[in-house]
């Protein structure tokens, strides 16, 4: 059975540090990962999705990378802002049920001012 | 609409009463998702509807819980005689199909219930 660990489960920085949010899975049979962001009260926003055979992608601050082979998957988060305080969750899509995504329990982040 | 949209946004019962949480999906999007998200956790898959019928149910925890996707848009999750093991959020997702590893899954805001 796929299970999904993020590693720390909360994190307070002070503005302006650079950050890595972990992801482990324990199958590497996916199809790809995705990491989310949730803030209170308000439902998932995708923040990058990595197929499985891509290395990392990038959507200006955010750089998230894909081992497969090791089941792992990083986060960074270059010059963090308070307006980045919010869970982070990620999660993965297996071969063989394909329509499902399999969530860690995420990272709480807080930038401090 | 533009997103995902859910009703009621939070809904607090009583232990053994009936419920209803309704999903309205992005126009067009033939593919429906419930997940179950419980204090802590990441959200838990429940349910998959693929145009009216129920793909795969295998997540929904026991036979209290059921959903409808009667005309393929609108989906109903039903969950009989609450318990307080039910609070959680239950959020919604669609995607445009479900059978390709590239059609991403929307979300809405959720509903959060708390049973008491």
């Amino acid at each position: 059975k796929q299970e999904v660990t993020q590693i720390p489960a909360a994190l307070s920085v002070p503005e302006g540090e650079n950050l890595v949010l972990n992801c482990s899975f324990t199958d590497s049979a996916i199809y790809n990962l995705q990491w989310f962001r949730q803030d209170p009260g308000k439902g998932l926003t995708s923040l990058l999705l990595i197929q499985s055979s891509q290395r990392e992608q990038t959507s200006g601050r955010l750089n998230a990378s894909l081992d497969k082979s090791s089941g792992r998957s990083t986060l960074y988060i270059a010059a963090s802002q308070p307006g980045d305080s919010a869970t982070y969750l990620c999660a993965v899509r297996e071969m063989d049920s394909s329509y499902k995504l399999i969530f860690g329990s995420g990272t709480r982040l807080l930038v401090r001012p | 609409g533009a997103g995902v949209s859910q009703t009621p946004s939070n809904k607090v019962t009583e232990k053994g009463k009936y419920v209803e949480l309704r999903c309205d999906p992005i126009s067009g999007h033939t593919a429906l998702y419930w997940y179950r998200q419980s204090l802590g956790q990441g959200p838990e898959f429940l349910i998959y509807f693929q145009g009216t019928g129920a793909a795969d149910d295998s997540g929904l925890p026991n036979d209290r819980f059921f959903a409808v996707r009667p005309e393929g848009s609108v989906s109903t999750l039903k969950i009989q005689r609450t318990e307080r093991g039910d609070s959680a959020v239950y959020l919604c997702a669609s995607s445009l199909t479900a059978g390709s590893r590239y059609n991403e899954q929307f979300f809405g805001p959720g509903t959060r219930l708390t049973v008491l």
